[in-house]
């Protein structure tokens, strides 16, 4: 079965310093998704970046990049430049491509998550 | 946008009754999702419905029952509440896993207590 670990529960950063949260998952499939989700306070889920496994360029969204190492099946998640509005709970996800009209590959696997706070 | 509606942000329930949970979506999507979400543990597949009428088990659907009578709505039902049961719950959709429109939307979470 597929695992998400993240091994830090919580970090803190800076205010306008950079932060790297890590991921690893377990995974025997070839083709796969991989995700950055972040909840604030208020609850929302929201996604902040998404890296296809069969890309090898690093996807960047503004501010947020990750560094993906398929080999290692390692997928950290950089915020550079961080602000206030970055304090959340983060976390990482995987998901299998799914069958078109079949299967429970559909679903998102979670790591429990990474409390980030940020200090003025 | 996508939106993901949940009925309740907070609900207070008593030990035994029948509780349903209902999540609504707007963007004719084929997947919904029900995570339990609890501190330390992460987020928890509950049930996942890949279709109308269609519905599979994810890591911990004891106590919980779902209905998915229209693509759109997605019911989570507590057949008899339990204080163990006490939790955040988060509805999810997404399109089909096949291609690039893959992600999730979720929607606001649901604050269940039961007393």
């Amino acid at each position: 079965a597929q695992t998400v670990t993240q091994s830090q529960p919580e970090m803190s950063v800076q205010e306008a310093e950079t932060v790297t949260l890590s991921c690893t998952y377990d995974t025997s499939e070839s083709d796969y998704y991989l995700f950055w989700y972040k909840q604030p306070p208020s609850r929302q889920m929201i996604l902040v970046i998404r890296q296809e496994a069969y890309k090898q360029q690093n996807a960047t969204e503004n501010r947020f990049s990750v560094n993906f190492q398929k080999a290692a099946k390692s997928f950290s998640l950089k915020i550079s430049d961080s602000q206030l509005g970055d304090a959340a709970m983060y976390f990482c996800a995987y998901r299998k491509p799914q069958r078109l009209y079949g299967g429970s590959q559909g679903n998102l696997i979670f790591g429990k998550g990474t409390k980030l706070s940020v200090k003025p | 946008d996508v939106k993901v509606t949940q009925s309740s942000r907070y609900l207070v329930k008593r030990t035994g009754e029948k509780v349903f949970l209902e999540c609504v979506q707007d963007m004719d999507h084929e997947n919904m999702f029900w995570y339990r979400q609890d501190p330390g543990l992460g987020l928890r597949l509950i049930y996942f419905s890949y279709d109308v009428k269609m519905k599979e088990k994810g890591d911990i659907p004891e106590g919980y029952s779902v209905s998915r009578e229209k693509k759109e709505r997605f019911s989570l039902i507590l057949e008899s509440a339990s204080t163990n049961q006490t939790s955040m719950y988060l509805c999810a959709s997404s399109f089909p896993g096949t291609t690039m429109n893959t992600e999730a939307f979720f929607g606001q979470g649901t604050r269940l207590t039961v007393v």
